[in-house]
């Protein structure tokens, strides 16, 4: 069964416009992740928030960690054209394994 | 290596064969962990490696799927008398030991069984 589930499944917006996509969870962890996954190859790491911090900064991510509402977001500010991509979130707990959502489909448009 | 290293990069096979997909962990990494993906869906997690540890195999769907990792690094996942739904795209990450640590996930092997 997947922990986390991403909202909303898909979201398209023109170039320049933040992103934003929210993750939910259902069981506590101790760390979240967010991977982007282009055309279905690989999953790249773009940022890792522990469980006791609230919001970390990466470029132009932004991840913020809510642990009493069991969810975080991902912030994508100026989006460009290749920042289109799917992404996930991903949490790790008691399991060493990763669980993940089912993610959202982003498309920037030029 | 630099990252994880996943080989083949794609695999046709028959309905009924025996597939062995490869997997190169970074150097150092302690645990390994194999995924899978099906289309347009999230990662299905398969099992997880540890060091010397017993393996957690609670993501394996079923008794045709096996997973060794030889030394501590290198891994295969077996996947025996393949079924056209183990169609998908097979994901091996790896990682430092600890629940803190980011964890590096290769290109992955796409298999298609016809």
């Amino acid at each position: 069964s997947q922990q986390g589930e991403e909202d909303p499944q898909a979201l398209s917006i023109q170039e320049g416009e933040n992103a934003t996509m929210n993750c939910s969870y259902k069981t506590s962890i101790n760390n979240l992740q967010w991977y982007r996954q282009n055309s279905g190859r690989g999953l790249v790491h773009l940022i890792l928030i522990r469980s006791n911090e609230r919001e970390k900064h990466s470029g132009r991510l932004r991840v913020t960690l809510d642990t009493s509402k069991k969810s975080s977001s991902l912030l994508i500010t100026a989006s460009r054209a290749a920042d289109t991509a799917s992404y996930f979130c991903a949490t790790s707990g008691s399991a060493r394994q990763l669980t993940f959502g089912s993610g959202t489909q982003l498309t920037v448009l030029p | 290596g630099a990252g994880v290293s996943q080989s083949p990069s794609n695999k046709v096979t028959e309905k009924g064969k025996d597939v062995e997909l490869r997997c190169d962990p970074i150097s150092g990494h302690t645990a390994l962990y194999w995924y899978r993906q099906s289309l347009g869906q999230g990662l299905e997690f398969l099992i997880y490696f540890q060091g010397n540890s017993a393996p957690d195999k609670s993501g394996l769907p079923s008794d045709r799927f096996s997973a060794e990792r030889t030394g501590g690094s290198v891994s295969t996942l077996t996947i025996q008398r393949t079924q056209q739904e183990d169609s998908a795209v097979y994901l091996c990450a790896s990682s430092l030991e600890g629940t803190g640590n980011t964890i590096y996930f290769g290109e992955g092997s796409w298999l298609t069984v016809v």
